[in-house]
């Protein structure tokens, strides 16, 4: 299946600090990504969803000047936690899709630990 | 009605036997539909996807379709320890761009 790469795996952030994942598909092009969030032992909550070169469409609930999100490429999709809070700890996972129908790729995930 | 339906589990078999895993789903518009294996701790894995009634076989997993009755099913045969995990099933409608539609996720436990 196709590789989609997502960085870092793990991060520790103090409360109030900014905090960057990337996602990337590394052999195809991704029109459309997808940004989740997981918490432990629920089932994946989707956050928003992403378009290469216009503004990511957020589920309800979901602060969009607390995650932003930029999809400024076919290959390169980034979610920024703004002023991270506990609360805000998590295991955040992107995926990816090629094109309309087709299955979607998930990156590694990244966990996230607010202190 | 959840627009995705897995029974959560969890489900336990012995090694050797067969897994069943369900999923309903309540849009009749659906297109594709998938199966994702998901370990603890990690991100959800593809491993089957199915597109027309029937049934669609890779190795030891066989994805069946019956969209008549708007239901997937996921079979397991020779069940592994390995095979421990929860399986997500995720439906597509009408084969658009938007987001996969995922269940809530079974929990299979493949007992030694």
């Amino acid at each position: 299946g196709a590789v989609v790469s997502q960085h870092p795996s793990r991060v520790i952030c103090k409360s109030g600090t900014s905090v960057k994942i990337e996602c990337r598909s590394l052999d195809f092009q991704a029109t459309t990504m997808f940004w989740y969030r997981q918490f432990p032992k629920q089932s994946l909550m989707l956050m928003a969803t992403s378009n290469e070169g216009s503004k990511a469409t957020y589920e309800q609930g979901v602060e969009k000047d607390k995650f932003l999100i930029n999809h400024a490429s076919l290959t390169l999709s980034t979610l920024t936690v703004t002023s991270a809070h506990p609360e805000d700890s998590s295991f955040y996972i992107c995926s990816a899709r090629q094109g309309q129908g087709t299955e979607a790729f998930f990156g590694q995930g990244t966990r996230l630990t607010v202190v | 009605q959840k627009e995705v339906e897995q029974n959560s589990g969890p489900l336990s078999v012995p090694e050797g036997a067969i897994a069943s895993l369900n999923c309903t789903y309540s849009d009749r518009g659906s297109q594709s539909f998938f199966w994702y294996r998901q370990y603890s701790g990690k991100s959800p894995e593809l491993i089957m996807s199915i597109y027309s009634n029937g049934d669609k076989e890779d190795g030891r997993f066989t994805a069946q379709l019956n969209k008549a009755s708007q239901y997937v099913s996921l079979l397991i045969r020779d069940s592994q320890p390995s095979d421990s995990a929860t399986y997500l099933c995720a439906v597509n409608v009408d084969g658009s761009a938007r987001q996969l539609t995922f269940g809530s996720g079974t929990q299979l436990t493949v007992l030694p």
